[in-house]
């Protein structure tokens, strides 16, 4: 059972690109969380999706940030237009319950590098 | 605002002696998680402990709850230079896994 995979491993985009960045969550787990981490800090909760539903976005920028976790297919966090500010680690976990009894398993992460 | 804080924000140990990280937090919880992250790496998962537990083990690990001071800690034993990393804890919160971090705990052993 493979654990969460992310990819790619590191990004470099320009300023003005967009960056998509992808989450495998393990298997039989439907629940993705997506955090942030800038250098030298703590992680960030960004947002929570189910299959097809975002169940918490209450951590996510409001504007240039969206998320996905279709029905088929990895989640996806995208950034448009990306600044240097958005250049963080951006990391997936996954989980199999909806309850807080369980651990959720997080990836390797993304290191994002906005030039 | 964060919910958990660690305390201290660096600690640095000669190998074979004790750790100890503390993590206050601020609302009601129903667990508290201990990660580890290496520097530039992902975050791997130490222990968790519910809100009825007290004390918990695992292999050179021995992390506390005290739900009435909201804090806990984390007790790492016999330390190696191969603990050196970032320690984080996390709680809970809303129902569901939605974790909220601390800024974490640098732990540097010195061989």
């Amino acid at each position: 059972n493979a654990g969460v995979m992310q990819n790619p491993r590191h990004l470099v985009r320009r300023r003005g690109q967009e960056a998509r960045l992808r989450c495998s969550p393990m298997k039989g787990h439907s629940h993705v969380y997506w955090y942030r981490q800038l250098p030298e800090e703590g992680l960030k909760f960004m947002v929570y999706l189910q299959k097809e539903n975002i169940i918490d976005e209450s951590g996510m920028p409001k504007e240039r940030f969206s998320a996905e976790f279709p029905k088929e297919g990895p989640s996806i966090l995208r950034i448009q237009q990306v600044v240097r500010g958005d250049s963080a680690a951006y990391f997936c976990a996954s989980s199999p319950l909806r309850d807080g009894n369980t651990e959720a398993f997080f990836g390797q992460g993304t290191r994002l590098t906005v030039v | 605002s964060q919910q958990g804080e660690e305390d201290p924000q660096a600690l640095s140990i000669q190998e074979g002696e004790n750790a100890t990280m503390n993590c206050s937090y601020k609302t009601s919880i129903n667990n508290l998680q201990w990660y580890r992250q290496n520097s530039g790496r992902g975050l791997v998962h130490l222990i968790l402990i519910r809100s009825n537990e007290r004390e918990k083990h695992s292999g050179r690990l021995r992390v506390t709850l005290d739900t009435s001071k909201k804090s806990s800690s984390l007790l790492i034993t016999a330390s190696r230079a191969a603990d050196t990393a970032s320690y984080f804890c996390a709680t809970d919160g809303g129902g569901y896994q939605k974790v909220t971090f601390g800024t974490g705990t640098k732990l540097q052993v010195i061989p």
